[in-house]
């Protein structure tokens, strides 16, 4: 079946430090890739997302790159601030009898410290 | 606009009791998810529906668990005959259809703890 893993966390970071969090997937045929960041004391949230492959999303400074080759979807930021601690969840959807339902990774807690 | 509502937030009920759970979707989303977060799992889909029906129901841990959808909008999630392993948060999803890269919009959640 489908199923997402990245990288284990608490990952802690100064701020303006560069950030990479590593999502690969496991999928059948062409799914849409996704990340979602959940801020403390608060919901789920879409940050970005492709696809197709080779598609780049991008907001917020985070940028992810749907690469078929190697079945990744990592998000990256240049310069990171304190307000982007939270919990980033990479996610991949396909379209089937169910929708279009979301597969989650574990989640990964981003710390930024000043 | 107004996002994705869900009642309680909060709720704290005895084993054994049921428990009603609702989803108040974005107006106009014709698709809705419920989904399960909690420490062991992770987030977990429940099911799914689109307008009224439910056309994957997969997700559902036992036949404990039940949810309906009326007039193509609320939803409710209803979990009979409550066990400790049923605490988690639960959350519900909607998008504007279930399409190829369809964002879902997600609510604050209800956090269920099971006495």
């Amino acid at each position: 079946g489908n199923s997402v893993t990245q990288m284990e966390g608490p990952v802690t970071l100064s701020e303006e430090a560069f950030l990479t969090i590593n999502c690969t997937y496991t999928a059948t045929g062409y799914p849409s890739l996704f990340w979602y960041v959940q801020y403390p004391g608060e919901g789920l949230q879409l940050l970005l997302k492709a696809t197709k492959a080779d598609d780049k999303g991008s907001n917020k400074g985070f940028e992810a790159t749907y690469r078929k080759e190697t079945t990744s979807f990592h998000l990256e930021k240049g310069s990171v601030q304190v307000s982007d601690s939270a919990v980033y969840f990479c996610a991949l959807s396909w379209i089937t009898g169910g929708g279009n339902k979301l597969t989650f990774g574990t989640g990964t807690q981003l710390k930024v410290e000043l | 606009g107004a996002g994705v509502s869900q009642s309680p937030s909060n709720k704290v009920t005895e084993k054994g009791k049921d428990v009603e759970l609702r989803c108040d979707p974005i107006s106009g989303h014709t698709a809705l998810y419920w989904y399960r977060q909690s420490l062991g799992q992770g987030l977990e889909f429940l099911i799914y529906f689109q307008g009224n029906s439910a056309p994957d129901k997969s997700g559902l841990p036992s036949d404990r668990f039940s949810a309906e959808r009326t007039g193509g909008s609320v939803s409710t999630l209803t979990i009979q005959r409550t066990q400790q392993e049923d605490s988690a948060v639960y959350l519900c999803a909607s998008s504007l259809a279930a399409g190829v890269g369809q964002p879902q919009h997600f609510g604050d959640g209800t956090r269920l703890s099971i006495l």
